[in-house]
């Protein structure tokens, strides 16, 4: 089982619809929860990062940690073409010498 | 502001050829980094260097060397190249090692092994 489970998609929503993107982990020791968003043949760049629990807003995009569950959401509002993009997970426990992990990457496609 | 730099973007090797990797940041960053992307496998870390002067392994080192040439270079070797080893590379850099907040990507290199 990988540490990092993420739907590959792809996933395809009409714009102006609410897209939300999900990853589930199996390390609980895991504080720091990043979103990660990469367009085709660029390298990825990092969209929000929250630490521990709870929900982080910026613009149209929300972050949501649930560390009960082991599961992290990201949703995109009033979604846009041009948030058409492969969007990556990411985690980690956060001490110096830890790993951030990723998952595998769910792509999107948003229909004008 | 150019960021991370990689060059080649896009190599085809045969078996068994060598050829390395560049990389140059322009952003006064401690940390570089660099991965491999598969598809379904997410990014794979292969080797890092913290500072310079110093370079670790990662999840993925066999097959690769790495050289941290100065604060702004870091390099990845493929000695004897594999078709396993065809894959899209990502260097990355950051102000301190492992910065959950802020790592920043190239725009990769595209490497098939025949």
């Amino acid at each position: 089982q990988k540490e990092v489970e993420q739907d590959p998609g792809p996933l395809s929503v009409p714009e102006g619809a609410i897209v939300s993107l999900n990853c589930t982990y199996s390390n609980s020791a895991f504080q720091y929860f990043m979103w990660y968003r990469q367009y085709s043949r660029k390298g990825p760049e990092l969209l929000m990062y929250t630490y521990s629990s709870g929900n982080k807003e910026d613009g149209r995009f929300t972050a949501q940690v649930d560390k009960s569950s082991k599961y992290i959401s990201l949703f995109i509002r009033d979604s846009q073409p041009s948030d058409s993009a492969t969007y990556l997970c990411a985690m980690s426990e956060g001490s110096s010498a830890s790993k951030i992990i990723f998952g595998s990457g769910t792509r999107l496609s948003i229909r004008p | 502001n150019a960021g991370v730099t990689q060059t080649p973007k896009f190599q085809v090797l045969k078996t068994g050829q060598s050829m390395t990797l560049q990389c140059a940041q322009d952003m006064n960053h401690n940390s570089m980094y660099w991965y491999r992307q598969d598809p379904g496998m997410g990014l794979r870390l292969i080797y890092y260097s913290a500072s310079e002067g110093t370079t670790d392994k990662g999840e993925v080192p066999n097959g690769y060397n790495v050289s941290r040439l100065n604060k702004r270079e870091f390099s990845l070797r493929l000695e004897s190249a594999a078709p396993s080893q065809t894959s899209v590379y990502f260097c990355a850099s950051s102000a301190r090692d492992r910065s959950v907040g802020g790592y920043t990507f190239g725009s990769g290199t595209r490497l098939t092994v025949v």
